[in-house]
C-alpha cells in the first residue's frame, strides 16, 4: 500500500524558516517524480513544486520561487520543502504527492503551515 | 497556465438523484503523448483529496460505478448517476497535461 506521511508543519513567524518532510513507502520511491501542493484554509488546491525522480531537476510555482526549495533523499524515500521567508499567505495545509505522470493518485493527510506573529 | 474553470461552485442534490459538474479549461489538454490528463477528486472534510477518475474517464479502483467522467479538449464533466449521502463534499477537477498543474475552484456537494 502506497503510504506519504508529512510532517514538520508548525506555527512559524512572518519571516521564518521550516522544513516540512514526506516519509512514502510502499512503492519504488526512487522511479517517481514528486510534487507538493498546498491547501488555503477553507480555499481550494495550488500546486506549489515538483523534483524530478533523481533529484536533479525541480520546478517551483512562481509565488515559492526563491523562497522554498524542495529536494529528496532516495535512500531515505523521503521528499522534502524547505521554506524560508515565510509570509502570512504560506498559511496552508501542505500535501505531499506521488506524480503519477499527470495523474497523482497517491496524497499524503497533509501538515499544516501557519505564518502567524 | 491553464485555468480550470468548474461549474456549479455549489450542488444541493436530493439523495438519489443525478449530479453533474462541469469543469472548462482555457487551454487545451491534450498532451504532446496524446493523453488527456484531467483528473477528479473528492474531498470530504478533515480528509486529503481522493482520486475519483483519472485521464478523463478511467475510475480510479474502489470508486463506485455510479461515477463517470467524460469530455475532451477542453470540456469535460462529472457524473453522478445517483447520489448517496458519502458523496457530500467538494470534487476539484485537476490537469496535469501542463507542467504547471492547475486545479480548479471545488463544487461543493450537500444534500437538500
Amino acid at each position: 500500500e502506497v503510504q506519504l506521511v508529512e510532517s514538520g508543519g508548525r506555527l512559524v513567524q512572518p519571516g521564518g524558516s521550516l522544513r516540512l518532510s514526506c516519509a512514502a513507502s510502499g512503492f519504488p520511491f526512487s522511479a517517481y517524480p514528486m510534487d507538493w501542493v498546498r491547501q488555503d484554509p477553507g480555499k481550494g488546491l495550488v500546486w506549489v513544486s515538483r523534483i524530478t525522480s533523481d533529484g536533479v531537476t525541480t520546478t517551483y510555482a512562481d509565488f515559492v520561487k526563491g523562497r522554498f526549495t524542495i529536494s529528496r533523499d532516495n535512500a531515505k524515500n523521503t521528499v522534502y520543502l524547505q521554506m524560508s521567508s515565510l509570509r502570512v499567505e504560506d498559511t496552508a495545509v501542505y500535501y505531499c504527492l506521488r506524480n503519477d505522470f499527470g495523474s497523482p493518485g497517491s496524497w499524503g493527510q497533509g501538515t499544516l503551515v501557519t505564518v502567524s506573529s | 497556465d491553464a485555468v480550470l474553470t468548474q461549474s456549479p461552485l455549489s450542488l444541493p442534490v436530493t439523495l438519489g438523484q443525478p449530479a453533474s459538474i462541469s469543469c472548462r479549461s482555457s487551454q487545451n489538454l491534450v498532451h504532446d503523448d496524446g493523453n488527456t490528463y484531467l483528473n477528479w477528486f473528492h474531498q470530504r472534510p478533515g480528509q486529503s483529496p481522493r482520486r475519483l477518475i483519472y485521464k478523463v474517464s478511467n475510475r480510479d479502483s474502489g470508486v463506485p460505478d455510479r461515477f463517470s467522467g467524460s469530455g475532451s479538449g477542453t470540456d469535460f464533466t462529472l457524473k453522478i448517476t445517483r447520489v448517496e449521502a458519502e458523496d457530500v463534499g467538494v470534487y476539484y477537477c485537476m490537469q496535469g497535461s501542463h507542467w504547471l498543474w492547475t486545479f480548479g475552484q471545488g463544487t461543493k456537494v450537500e444534500i437538500k
